[in-house]
């Protein structure tokens, strides 16, 4: 079965930092992008940060650049998210997800497995 | 930045159709995507490069792109359709959701 996993949400102070972890099972994480995108409490999806197969390349969304970063360990079969200088708007469920790449012209991304989530809380 | 918008809420009778538009200025020249999420639960794709289904979601989905809006339609609707709906594109490596639409089955 495919699955991903997160972990290592919690409660955090404004200005803390905290290490997201996701573990992938029943795929080869090493020929995927992956994802991570946020949900703040009643509100909609927020893309965070892509990174791929290799790890050569990284995305971030605005509210990410500078504060966190993607990474990954294929051997171990994990992503990454570190997460600094954290603000009372980072208070989210964070999912790790699948990327699917469309080979088109200009090519396009698109997530196919999503884990359950870790809670982040940052409290101010 | 690119934004795609969507209505905030959707009523539909059980068995009727369900119209669920997203716009952005885009979108005619990119793919559309689409998740549905329940409440408590995570986002799952029910529509990808526009019209396409995964495995395992029902025909009653379905799925069109033209000019700048793209719609999931969902035929015959029933109870356990009743979700938010997010639409998606990606541009210039960086992936847009649209707000979501809460669908309501009544």
């Amino acid at each position: 079965e495919v699955q991903l996993v997160e972990s290592g949400g919690g409660l955090v102070q404004s200005g803390g930092s905290l290490r997201l972890s996701c573990v992938a099972s029943g795929f080869t994480l090493s020929t995927y992008w992956m994802s991570w995108v946020r949900q703040a409490p009643g509100k909609g999806l927020e893309w965070v940060a892509n990174v791929k197969q290799d790890g050569s390349e990284k995305y971030y969304g605005d509210s990410a650049k500078g504060r966190f970063t993607i990474s990954r360990d294929n051997a171990k079969k994990s992503l990454f998210l570190q997460m600094n200088s954290l603000r009372a708007e980072d208070t989210a469920v964070y999912y790790c997800a699948r990327g699917r790449v469309v080979v088109a012209a200009p090519p396009d991304y698109y997530m196919d497995v999503w884990g359950k989530g870790t809670t982040v809380t940052v409290s101010s | 930045s690119y934004e795609l918008t969507q209505p905030p809420s959707v009523s539909v009778s059980p068995g009727q159709t369900a119209s669920i538009t997203c716009s952005g200025d885009k979108l005619g020249g990119n793919y559309a995507y689409w998740y549905q999420q329940k409440p408590g639960q995570s986002p799952v794709v029910v529509i990808f490069q526009d019209t396409e289904r995964p495995s395992g979601i029902p025909e009653r989905f379905s799925g069109s792109n033209s000019g700048n809006t793209a719609t999931l339609t969902i035929s015959g609707t029933q109870a356990m359709d009743e979700a938010d709906y997010f639409c998606q594109a990606w541009d210039s490596s960086t992936v847009i959701f649209g707000g979501g639409t809460k669908l309501t089955v009544l």
